[in-house]
């Protein structure tokens, strides 16, 4: 059975440092890997998708790795700013659940001004 | 602008009663979702519908009901039959459904409920 997990679930940070988000998962048989930002009381927004052929994926500050042998997945945030305060989830699209989308519970990232 | 709307932003039911969530796209997707979340637990999934006049059962999908009658249009309806349903309901759409390469999923901007 597939399993996502993001340790730890909270995390704060002081503005202007770079941190990592972590994201494990049990199955190594997926098709990708979506990272997504949730802002309290909103819905998801899709910060990067990573296939199961690539290594990482990079949008502006973010960059989002993938190791699908040792299930696990990182989001890296440079240089971070009070505006990046949000839960950060993690989701796979397992081979093995129907191709179903598998969510974790999200960190939940605070930025200190 | 193309995205995924729902309505309404915030629903009261009481005991016993229907109640219909609207979620809308523009996007052009075939594969449409219901999702529920809650407190401390991960999102999980409804229904989903992976083009138009076709539906499945998701994890949780006792007590819940759908429609996909055009590509545009997945309404959910919470039925009397679930027993714990105040939750934050979000709909997701994706260009194909999960396993191909586009299925990178778009969310609306969810519809809480509450039981009174």
């Amino acid at each position: 059975k597939q399993e996502v997990t993001q340790i730890p679930a909270a995390l704060s940070v002081p503005e202007g440092e770079n941190l990592v988000l972590n994201c494990s998962f049990t199955d190594s048989a997926i098709y990708n890997l979506q990272w997504f930002r949730q802002d309290p009381g909103k819905g998801l927004t899709s910060l990067l998708l990573i296939q199961s052929s690539q290594r990482e994926q990079t949008s502006g500050r973010l960059n989002a790795s993938l190791d699908k042998s040792s299930g696990r997945s990182t989001l890296y945030i440079a240089a971070s700013q009070p505006g990046d305060s949000a839960t950060y989830l993690c989701a796979v699209t397992s081979m093995n659940r129907d191709d179903k989308i598998i969510f974790g519970k999200g960190t939940r990232l605070h930025i200190l001004p | 602008d193309g995205g995924i709307t729902q309505s309404p932003k915030y629903l009261f039911r009481k005991e016993g009663q229907n109640v219909t969530l609207s979620c809308e796209q523009n996007l052009n997707h075939d594969a449409m979702y219901w999702y529920r979340q809650d407190p401390g637990q991960g999102l999980r999934l409804i229904y989903y519908s992976q083009i138009v006049n076709d539906f499945q059962k998701g994890d949780i999908a006792e007590g819940y009901s759908v429609s996909r009658e055009k590509k545009e249009s997945f309404p959910l309806t919470v039925t009397s039959a679930q027993k714990n349903p105040t939750a934050f309901y979000l709909c997701a759409s994706s260009i194909e459904f999960a396993g191909g390469h586009n299925n990178e999923q778009f969310f609306g901007p969810g519809t809480r409920l509450t039981v009174l």
